[in-house]
């Protein structure tokens, strides 16, 4: 069946920086583009961008350009995301979630890691 | 494109229809409109695309619609299980959106 596991919860100070993994699991790791979508406590999600595992190929939303990296390691089927310069409004949930493309949704979701930006 | 959802709250009762709202400020392209679900502590999870089709396994008392600007959710004869909060989402602009979402409680 399909999964995407997403790494631990992590907490960080203002400016620093942090990684998420999501692992990929049940299906054809280069046919998906994979999406990372964050939620801030109760609001609705933000999309910041996707990497294309086939190539490694991304698009990043342009709020985020300079302080987001999506990369991809086709070896373990796993994608990462990369924030730098952290500061408390970067604190939310941060979710993967799979594109068939070019269908424009994301079918599936990783279960999500809590980043909290606090000093 | 800034999707607009309404009302903020829906309160209804097991078995009502529930009527959610989306508008986008500008109209979606090939109607890619697209409904979420989520309850609290979980991912969203894919309910509608295209505008009006079902995803995978959903029962069909989610019936939605809508083209250009407007897009409608409705769900009728609620299930416990229906109340959640439900989104929207759009593609347009090389950029994804989603709305504000709409809370369907129990009255």
């Amino acid at each position: 069946q399909v999964q995407l596991v997403q790494s631990g919860a992590e907490v960080k100070e203002p400016g620093a920086s942090v990684k998420i993994s999501c692992k990929a699991s049940g299906y054809m790791f280069t046919a998906y583009h994979m999406h990372w979508v964050r939620q801030a406590p109760e609001q609705g999600p933000e999309w910041l961008g996707m990497v294309h595992p086939f190539n490694g190929g991304t698009n990043y939303r342009q709020k985020f350009q300079g302080r987001v990296t999506m990369t991809r390691d086709t070896s373990t089927g796993t994608v990462y995301m990369e924030l730098s310069g952290l500061r408390s409004e970067d604190t939310a949930i941060y979710y993967c979630a799979r594109e068939l493309p070019p269908s424009l949704y994301f079918d599936f979701w990783g279960q999500g890691t809590q980043v909290t930006v606090s000093s | 494109i800034v999707l607009t959802q309404s009302p903020g709250t829906l309160s209804l009762s097991p078995g009502e229809r529930a009527t959610l709202s989306c508008r986008a400020s500008q109209s979606v392209s090939g109607n890619s409109l697209v409904w979420y679900q989520q309850k609290p502590g979980q991912a969203p999870r894919l309910l509608i695309y295209g505008a009006s089709t079902r995803a995978t396994d959903i029962p069909d008392r989610f019936i939605a619609g809508g083209s250009g600007t407007d897009f409608t959710l409705t769900i009728s004869g609620l299930e416990p299980e229906d109340f959640a909060m439900y989104y929207c989402q759009q593609y347009g602009g090389s950029e994804y959106t989603f709305g504000q979402g709409t809370k369907l409680e129990i009255k």
